[in-house]
């Protein structure tokens, strides 16, 4: 099973709202990775957790908040967002150790800000 | 610095072989991933390289040279579902950096 889910599929919300993405995994994979995605862009990557523990934050503004419930899942909080923020929002993971290193990502949910 | 460079777009005609390279210049390396990615759909992991040489797997190649900073992806007997963009992604540390990708687009 190669397979990273995420929910939900799509996402409209407003300046004010506060919305959750959701990310699981069940490869034993203990690196969890989100990414931002624009159109015709490559991934950004926003954060990064390594067991369970954030190891990178790539200078994302505060009005997103990632968190690391356990070793499979991986949530993505959202608060006060902007129009720019509209995006395809890519969860991915991989091990950590070993040569044949695989990262694979889920379907992504794409989420536009009124 | 990070700089990862692959041509922005390439055309090539059904059945034939493509090469798709990738330069890299980043501060550390750990290995260099390789991505399918459909319009409207997520990236599809197609192969990691972390020792010199060349990964074969069916249609798909994969080279790199750690000492000059260069892979390719090579795509062969080309379909036409292998229209796409394709990523050239290093990995430092925790880190995983994409370059800008290439639209590859098959003729038939």
């Amino acid at each position: 099973d190669t397979e990273v889910t995420q929910t939900p599929k799509h996402l409209v919300m407003g300046m004010t709202n506060k919305k959750s993405l959701k990310c699981e995994q069940h490869m034993g994979h203990r690196a969890m990775y989100w990414y931002k995605q624009k159109a015709k862009k490559p991934p950004e990557l926003m954060f990064v957790y390594s067991y369970e523990k954030l190891s990178i934050n790539e200078s994302v503004p505060s009005r997103f908040s990632p968190e690391c419930p356990n070793s499979s899942l991986l949530n993505l909080h959202l608060h006060a967002l902007q129009p720019e923020d509209s995006a395809l929002y890519l969860c991915a993971s991989s091990q950590l150790q070993g040569r044949h290193y695989e990262q694979y990502f889920g379907p992504g949910t794409r989420l536009t800000v009124t | 610095g990070q700089n990862i460079d692959q041509p922005t777009e390439m055309t090539a005609t059904e059945g034939a072989i493509v090469q798709i390279n990738c330069t890299y210049q980043t501060s550390g390396f750990n290995g260099l991933f390789w991505y399918q990615q459909h319009a409207g759909e997520a990236p599809t992991f197609l192969s990691y390289n972390v020792l010199d040489g060349l990964e074969e797997k069916g249609r798909f190649s994969s080279f790199l040279s750690r000492s000059k900073g260069y892979s390719y992806l090579l795509l062969k007997e080309l379909q036409m579902k292998d229209s796409a963009s394709y990523l050239c992604a290093v990995r430092d540390d925790d880190k995983i950096i994409f370059g800008k990708g290439t639209r590859l687009h098959i003729l038939p």
